[in-house]
């Protein structure tokens, strides 16, 4: 069935590394790609997105690949900071549906 | 401001009364929907709604009920809560349906007992 899988489930990372989420999804009609970050006891936040005629996007210190061939895509956070600290969703869309992964914890550290 | 409004935020309920969820958007979105989220599961669609009066089940909606009788609203109503309905919920619209960003409301943390 419809199906999005998110990994790692932890990352534990230095303040200034990079961190690397990446997420797989099932259907090959999947087009939008979207990533939410989620501060503890808050809502969920797009932080950026990513269609499927795209290859890349980038903003600022965050970027997202999708490789539709083998169904991934990939959320790269450099030179992270102790307030990129949260919960982060990758999602993908099926159909009417935005189905999302189970989320990965990152950790920053100073 | 633009915003999607989520009442109540906390709710402590007994097995079998029901209760109603709120959500209502000022933006003129068309497209709503209503999502739980539990520890290692992420986010589950329970019900989407496209436009008013369209309603569609997500990937978990039993035990779930939803109306869409104007674009700004779409309540959730639990007719009858289990305790396996403690999460927590959140609202969410979009000016693009699925393909556009999720603005999302501020959840509603539900405890069946």
């Amino acid at each position: 069935g419809e199906n999005v899988e998110q990994h790692p489930s932890t990352l534990s990372v230095q303040e200034g590394d990079s961190a690397v989420i990446k997420c797989t999804y099932s259907d090959s009609a999947s087009n939008y790609f979207p990533w939410y970050k989620q501060e503890l006891g808050k809502r969920p936040q797009l932080i950026i997105d990513i269609r499927s005629n795209v290859g890349e996007k980038k903003d600022q210190r965050i970027a997202v690949t999708l490789n539709k061939t083998a169904k991934h895509f990939s959320l790269h956070i450099t030179e992270t900071q102790p307030e990129d600290s949260a919960v982060y969703f990758c999602a993908a869309t099926l159909t009417d549906k935005l189905i999302f992964g189970t989320g990965t914890r990152l950790q920053v550290f100073p | 401001e633009a915003q999607v409004t989520q009442n109540p935020r906390y709710l402590i309920t007994v097995t079998g009364k029901k209760l109603t969820v709120t959500c209502s958007q000022n933006m003129n979105h068309e497209y709503m929907s209503w999502y739980r989220q539990d520890p290692g599961l992420g986010l589950r669609q329970i019900y989407y709604s496209m436009n008013v009066e369209v309603t569609d089940k997500g990937d978990v909606p039993e035990g779930y009920k939803v109306s869409r009788k104007e674009k700004r609203n779409f309540p959730l109503i639990l007719e009858s809560p289990s305790p396996n309905q403690t999460s927590l919920y959140f609202c969410a619209s979009s000016l693009w349906g699925r393909d556009g960003g999720y603005t999302f409301g501020s959840g509603t943390r539900l405890t069946v007992v």
